[in-house]
């Protein structure tokens, strides 16, 4: 069962902020939010993940709701290279659970 | 540089034959991957090995076999019995499994086409 929704495609202008959503209104107290993003033929790149704190490093912001049922990955200036697949999953904190990649987002930044 | 390497990048095999898909990390990861992926689809998981010399079936694992005898290397074996086994293969590897803070990272894909 899918844990997270998010939408099919997006298109983004150069420059500009990408602003990328996901439900996941099922999630436990446990589980974090995870952010791969996939470059077409190549293998996915972790970007981000979080609990429920608001999280930053270089490549994007990942903005939770206080609900914790919905997530933002923000990439502040994005360009042609940030054009990929982007997959948001969620993933308990401990035990047996492998990462489960949904179909995620195919963001295309437009110049 | 450290990393996760796959060979080969392309790989053709006839129907019948069983293929071997190299998976290297020298990482120093305690656990390893792999993934099976299909033209606009997600990844799906076929394998994962917690530690050496063991391992578990994923979402997939039919048709597919693995060993990890060392640390650094998880081979693939896609057998005859994998009804369709034209895909995209992906190799990760992470500190531990399981947990909140670990994270995967991926080798660049083998592409296995069966004529």
């Amino acid at each position: 069962d899918a844990k997270t929704t998010q939408p099919p495609s997006m298109d983004c202008a150069e420059g500009r902020a990408a602003n990328l959503p996901c439900n996941h209104s099922t999630i436990s107290g446990n589980e974090y939010v995870y952010w791969y993003r996939q470059i077409h033929s190549q293998g996915p790149q972790y970007i981000i993940h979080g609990l429920k704190n608001n999280e930053t490093n270089e490549m994007a912001s990942l903005i939770i709701t206080e609900d914790r049922k919905s997530s933002t990955l923000i990439l502040p200036h994005a360009t042609l290279r940030d054009t990929a697949v982007y997959y948001c999953i969620v993933r308990a904190y401990s035990g047996n659970t492998p990462l489960v990649f949904g179909k995620g987002t195919r963001l295309s930044v437009i110049a | 540089d450290g990393g996760i390497t796959q060979s080969p990048k392309y790989l053709f095999r006839k129907e019948g034959q069983n293929v071997t898909l190299s998976c290297e990390q020298n990482l120093n990861h305690d656990a390893m991957y792999w993934y099976r992926q299909d033209p606009g689809q997600g990844l799906r998981l076929i394998y994962y090995s917690q530690i050496v010399n063991d391992f578990q079936k994923g979402d997939i694992a039919e048709g597919y076999s693995v060993s990890r005898e060392k640390k650094e290397s998880f081979p693939l074996t896609v057998t005859s019995a994998q009804k369709n086994p034209t895909a995209f293969y992906l190799c990760a590897s992470s500190t531990r499994f399981g947990g909140g803070a670990d994270t995967q990272y991926f080798g660049p894909g083998t592409r296995l086409t069966v004529l």
